[in-house]
Protein backbone atom coordinates (compact mmCIF):
# COMPACT_ATOMS: atom_id res chain seq x y z
CA UNK A 1 0.00 0.00 0.00
CA UNK A 2 0.95 3.17 -0.25
CA UNK A 3 3.43 5.40 2.55
CA UNK A 4 3.45 8.05 4.40
CA UNK A 5 2.92 11.07 2.08
CA UNK A 6 3.60 14.84 3.00
CA UNK A 7 2.79 17.72 1.31
CA UNK A 8 3.82 19.93 -0.10
CA UNK A 9 7.43 19.02 -0.65
CA UNK A 10 8.89 22.64 -0.36
CA UNK A 11 7.36 25.64 0.67
CA UNK A 12 8.90 29.14 0.14
CA UNK A 13 7.24 31.49 2.51
CA UNK A 14 8.23 35.69 3.76
CA UNK A 15 8.79 36.03 7.49
CA UNK A 16 5.49 36.58 8.83
CA UNK A 17 2.89 34.66 7.08
CA UNK A 18 1.58 31.13 8.51
CA UNK A 19 2.16 28.50 6.45
CA UNK A 20 0.25 24.62 6.45
CA UNK A 21 1.98 21.39 6.22
CA UNK A 22 0.05 18.12 5.82
CA UNK A 23 0.46 14.75 6.32
CA UNK A 24 -1.60 11.52 5.46
CA UNK A 25 -0.11 8.77 7.09
CA UNK A 26 -0.44 4.77 6.21
CA UNK A 27 -4.16 3.95 6.34
CA UNK A 28 -4.79 2.41 9.79
CA UNK A 29 -1.81 3.79 11.70
CA UNK A 30 -3.25 4.90 14.78
CA UNK A 31 -0.15 7.03 15.77
CA UNK A 32 1.12 10.37 14.09
CA UNK A 33 4.76 11.80 14.71
CA UNK A 34 5.77 15.29 13.87
CA UNK A 35 9.64 15.82 13.95
CA UNK A 36 12.01 18.81 12.38
CA UNK A 37 15.09 18.42 11.09
CA UNK A 38 17.21 21.59 10.82
CA UNK A 39 20.34 21.73 8.46
CA UNK A 40 23.22 18.85 9.17
CA UNK A 41 20.76 18.25 12.72
CA UNK A 42 18.72 15.00 14.09
CA UNK A 43 15.57 14.66 14.34
CA UNK A 44 13.75 16.94 16.92
CA UNK A 45 10.69 15.85 18.08
CA UNK A 46 7.75 18.33 18.03
CA UNK A 47 4.07 16.28 18.57
CA UNK A 48 2.48 12.94 19.09
CA UNK A 49 -0.77 12.15 17.86
CA UNK A 50 -2.65 8.95 19.48
CA UNK A 51 -5.96 8.79 17.24
CA UNK A 52 -7.02 12.32 17.15
CA UNK A 53 -5.86 13.61 20.19
CA UNK A 54 -2.53 14.82 21.18
CA UNK A 55 -1.01 13.35 24.59
CA UNK A 56 2.43 14.72 24.20
CA UNK A 57 2.89 18.23 22.75
CA UNK A 58 5.96 18.85 24.80
CA UNK A 59 8.34 19.43 21.61
CA UNK A 60 6.59 22.45 20.22
CA UNK A 61 8.94 24.99 19.96
CA UNK A 62 6.43 28.15 20.37
CA UNK A 63 2.84 29.04 20.72
CA UNK A 64 2.93 30.08 17.14
CA UNK A 65 3.03 26.18 16.27
CA UNK A 66 0.34 23.71 16.37
CA UNK A 67 -1.47 20.96 15.08
CA UNK A 68 -4.17 18.63 14.73
CA UNK A 69 -5.40 15.42 13.07
CA UNK A 70 -9.10 14.39 12.04
CA UNK A 71 -10.48 11.59 11.73
CA UNK A 72 -8.29 9.49 13.05
CA UNK A 73 -6.16 10.29 9.13
CA UNK A 74 -4.62 13.62 8.14
CA UNK A 75 -2.36 15.88 10.00
CA UNK A 76 -1.88 19.02 9.57
CA UNK A 77 0.81 21.32 11.54
CA UNK A 78 0.56 25.12 11.12
CA UNK A 79 2.69 27.26 11.96
CA UNK A 80 1.95 31.30 12.50
CA UNK A 81 3.85 34.33 11.73
CA UNK A 82 7.01 32.62 10.88
CA UNK A 83 10.51 33.57 11.85
CA UNK A 84 13.58 32.62 9.79
CA UNK A 85 14.79 30.34 12.30
CA UNK A 86 11.70 28.02 11.18
CA UNK A 87 13.45 26.86 7.80
CA UNK A 88 14.12 22.88 8.64
CA UNK A 89 12.82 19.95 6.98
CA UNK A 90 9.69 18.81 8.63
CA UNK A 91 9.34 15.19 9.04
CA UNK A 92 5.92 13.56 9.63
CA UNK A 93 5.82 9.83 10.98
CA UNK A 94 3.01 7.18 11.44
CA UNK A 95 3.03 3.65 13.38
CA UNK A 96 0.41 1.03 13.58
CA UNK A 97 -0.71 1.45 16.95
CA UNK A 98 1.71 3.00 19.76
CA UNK A 99 4.75 1.82 21.96
CA UNK A 100 8.39 0.45 20.45
CA UNK A 101 7.36 -0.11 16.94
CA UNK A 102 8.80 1.04 14.06
CA UNK A 103 8.25 4.48 12.80
CA UNK A 104 7.45 5.28 8.90
CA UNK A 105 8.27 8.29 7.67
CA UNK A 106 7.11 10.41 5.00
CA UNK A 107 9.35 12.41 2.66
CA UNK A 108 8.76 15.83 4.27
CA UNK A 109 8.58 19.01 3.56
CA UNK A 110 11.26 21.51 2.91
CA UNK A 111 10.39 24.92 4.49
CA UNK A 112 12.44 28.08 3.59
CA UNK A 113 11.30 31.09 5.17
CA UNK A 114 12.89 34.15 3.62
CA UNK B 1 14.77 11.21 30.76
CA UNK B 2 15.67 8.59 27.69
CA UNK B 3 18.25 10.19 25.31
CA UNK B 4 20.58 8.36 22.96
CA UNK B 5 24.09 9.55 22.33
CA UNK B 6 26.07 8.76 19.16
CA UNK B 7 29.49 9.31 17.91
CA UNK B 8 29.48 12.34 16.07
CA UNK B 9 30.70 12.79 12.35
CA UNK B 10 31.72 13.08 9.51
CA UNK B 11 32.66 9.36 9.32
CA UNK B 12 35.47 9.30 6.34
CA UNK B 13 36.43 5.20 5.08
CA UNK B 14 37.36 3.75 1.89
CA UNK B 15 35.35 0.85 0.07
CA UNK B 16 35.85 -2.50 1.94
CA UNK B 17 37.02 -0.86 5.16
CA UNK B 18 35.03 -2.05 8.66
CA UNK B 19 32.37 0.43 9.90
CA UNK B 20 31.33 1.08 13.29
CA UNK B 21 29.55 4.07 14.81
CA UNK B 22 28.69 4.01 18.15
CA UNK B 23 25.71 4.50 20.47
CA UNK B 24 24.86 4.57 23.52
CA UNK B 25 21.87 5.01 25.78
CA UNK B 26 20.07 5.97 28.82
CA UNK B 27 16.34 4.53 29.44
CA UNK B 28 14.04 3.82 32.14
CA UNK B 29 12.51 0.13 31.49
CA UNK B 30 13.37 -1.72 28.73
CA UNK B 31 13.09 0.21 25.59
CA UNK B 32 13.75 -1.32 21.97
CA UNK B 33 16.72 0.02 19.95
CA UNK B 34 16.95 1.26 16.35
CA UNK B 35 19.20 2.14 13.60
CA UNK B 36 17.57 4.48 10.57
CA UNK B 37 19.05 5.53 7.98
CA UNK B 38 18.50 8.49 5.57
CA UNK B 39 20.33 7.96 2.07
CA UNK B 40 20.49 11.32 -0.12
CA UNK B 41 17.59 12.62 -1.25
CA UNK B 42 15.95 9.99 0.88
CA UNK B 43 13.61 10.32 3.41
CA UNK B 44 14.62 7.81 6.91
CA UNK B 45 13.76 4.28 6.76
CA UNK B 46 14.56 1.76 9.31
CA UNK B 47 17.57 -0.24 8.91
CA UNK B 48 17.63 -2.73 11.57
CA UNK B 49 16.23 -2.95 15.47
CA UNK B 50 16.38 -4.90 18.52
CA UNK B 51 13.03 -5.39 20.96
CA UNK B 52 15.19 -7.31 23.68
CA UNK B 53 18.78 -7.27 25.43
CA UNK B 54 21.34 -9.51 23.29
CA UNK B 55 19.15 -9.21 20.80
CA UNK B 56 21.23 -8.75 17.37
CA UNK B 57 19.22 -6.65 14.69
CA UNK B 58 20.91 -7.29 11.21
CA UNK B 59 19.66 -6.03 7.44
CA UNK B 60 22.51 -5.34 4.14
CA UNK B 61 25.19 -6.51 6.22
CA UNK B 62 25.06 -4.09 9.06
CA UNK B 63 24.64 -5.62 12.56
CA UNK B 64 23.85 -4.44 16.23
CA UNK B 65 23.83 -6.25 19.15
CA UNK B 66 21.33 -4.54 22.34
CA UNK B 67 24.05 -4.75 25.39
CA UNK B 68 21.89 -3.78 28.47
CA UNK B 69 25.15 -4.44 30.36
CA UNK B 70 26.78 -1.28 28.77
CA UNK B 71 23.62 0.52 27.35
CA UNK B 72 24.96 0.61 23.89
CA UNK B 73 23.80 -0.56 20.21
CA UNK B 74 26.85 -0.09 18.04
CA UNK B 75 26.43 -0.34 14.32
CA UNK B 76 29.04 -2.31 12.66
CA UNK B 77 29.38 -3.55 9.04
CA UNK B 78 32.34 -5.50 7.91
CA UNK B 79 33.37 -3.72 4.43
CA UNK B 80 31.40 -0.87 3.12
CA UNK B 81 30.55 0.12 -0.16
CA UNK B 82 29.80 3.66 -1.67
CA UNK B 83 26.15 3.18 -1.62
CA UNK B 84 26.39 3.27 1.98
CA UNK B 85 26.99 6.71 2.15
CA UNK B 86 24.13 8.12 4.24
CA UNK B 87 23.33 9.70 7.01
CA UNK B 88 22.62 6.79 10.67
CA UNK B 89 20.65 7.55 13.50
CA UNK B 90 20.24 5.54 16.87
CA UNK B 91 17.02 5.59 18.17
CA UNK B 92 15.46 4.27 21.29
CA UNK B 93 11.22 3.80 22.11
CA UNK B 94 9.97 3.41 25.16
CA UNK B 95 6.69 4.36 25.73
CA UNK B 96 4.87 5.96 23.03
CA UNK B 97 7.87 7.83 21.85
CA UNK B 98 11.20 7.59 20.04
CA UNK B 99 13.71 9.48 20.95
CA UNK B 100 16.78 9.84 17.74
CA UNK B 101 20.30 10.37 18.13
CA UNK B 102 21.40 13.03 16.89
CA UNK B 103 22.93 11.42 13.16
CA UNK B 104 26.61 10.46 12.31
CA UNK B 105 27.06 11.28 8.50
CA UNK B 106 29.08 8.40 6.58
CA UNK B 107 31.11 8.79 3.48
CA UNK B 108 32.50 5.92 1.86
CA UNK B 109 35.03 6.28 -0.79
CA UNK B 110 35.71 4.45 -3.84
Amino acid sequence: GAGVSQSPSNKVTEKGKDVELRCDPISGHTALYWYRQSLGQGLEFLIYFQGNSAPDKSGLPSDRFSAERTGGSVSTLTIQRTQQEDSAVYLCASIPSGSQETQYFGPGTRLLVL
Amino acid sequence: GDSVTQMEGPVTLSEEAFLTINCTYTATGYPSLFWYVQYPGEGLQLLLKATKADDKGSNKGFEATYRKETTSFHLEKGSVQVSDSAVYFCALAGGFKTIFGAGTRLFVKA
